[in-house]
């Protein structure tokens, strides 16, 4: 598949690991967070969401934290799985906008 | 279960001809989005509309067009295409109404586009 990202910073986790993401956003107007997964060749899927009036949201195997003060957004995933390889990436969305604010991602490989 | 459909797949185009790539949803949502992906950046916004019949620029809408043909279908154009133009392509959709959003957009698999 094209690479999205020739020189993504990459992160490399034992399989059964705990991994974590990290993102840093631009805008203090934002007030909703979004994580991605994009697979080569495929198109982002969304993760989990965030809205500013929380620090932290649960799903299946992941967790997502928000910290407005040093404006940092992290993704937590639990025992990383071969599946879980891709490239991630956040996206900020101003308030009262349709305008998101990408970020360029990190590659997560996970090691067998 | 199809989502967000988009075709073609690839295209490659030469210099200062044009083509147009479609894109369908079958979630019933109000918003829908055209992004271009290119190495080393984040998703930029060409074009979006906010709902049937309206449509806006986003950051980079410089040579394209789009039309919003009706609730389920948004399409970009390219009149003349430029090798600067060569990038993959996606759509989205969200739920977003109003002047806001605060919805996940949902993607399709992307357009392949080369510009020779």
């Amino acid at each position: 598949g094209e690479s999205v990202g020739l020189h993504l910073p990459t992160l490399s986790v034992q399989e059964g690991d705990n991994s974590i993401i990290n993102c840093a956003y631009s805008n203090s107007a934002s007030d909703y967070f979004i994580w991605y997964k994009q697979e080569s060749g495929k198109g982002p899927q969304f993760i989990i969401d965030i809205r500013s009036n929380m620090d932290k949201r649960q799903g299946q195997r992941v967790t997502v934290l928000l910290n407005k003060t040093v404006k940092h957004l992290s993704l937590q995933i639990a025992a990383t799985q071969p599946g879980d390889s891709a490239v991630y990436f956040c996206a900020e969305n101003i308030s009262g906008t349709y305008k998101y604010i990408f970020g360029t991602g990190t590659r997560l490989k996970v090691l067998a | 279960n199809a989502g967000v459909t988009q075709t073609p797949k690839f295209q490659v185009l030469k210099t200062g001809q044009s083509m147009t790539l479609q894109c369908a949803q079958d979630m019933n949502h109000n918003s829908m989005y055209w992004y271009r992906q290119d190495p080393g950046m984040g998703l930029r916004l060409i074009y979006y509309s906010a709902s049937e019949g309206t449509t806006d620029k986003g950051e980079v809408p410089n040579g394209y067009n789009v039309s919003r043909l009706n609730k389920r279908e948004f399409s970009l154009r390219l009149e003349s295409a430029a090798p600067s133009q060569t990038s993959v392509y996606f759509c989205a959709s969200s739920e977003g109404t109003g002047g806001s959003s605060n919805q996940p957009q949902h993607f399709g698999d992307g357009t392949r586009l080369s510009i020779l």
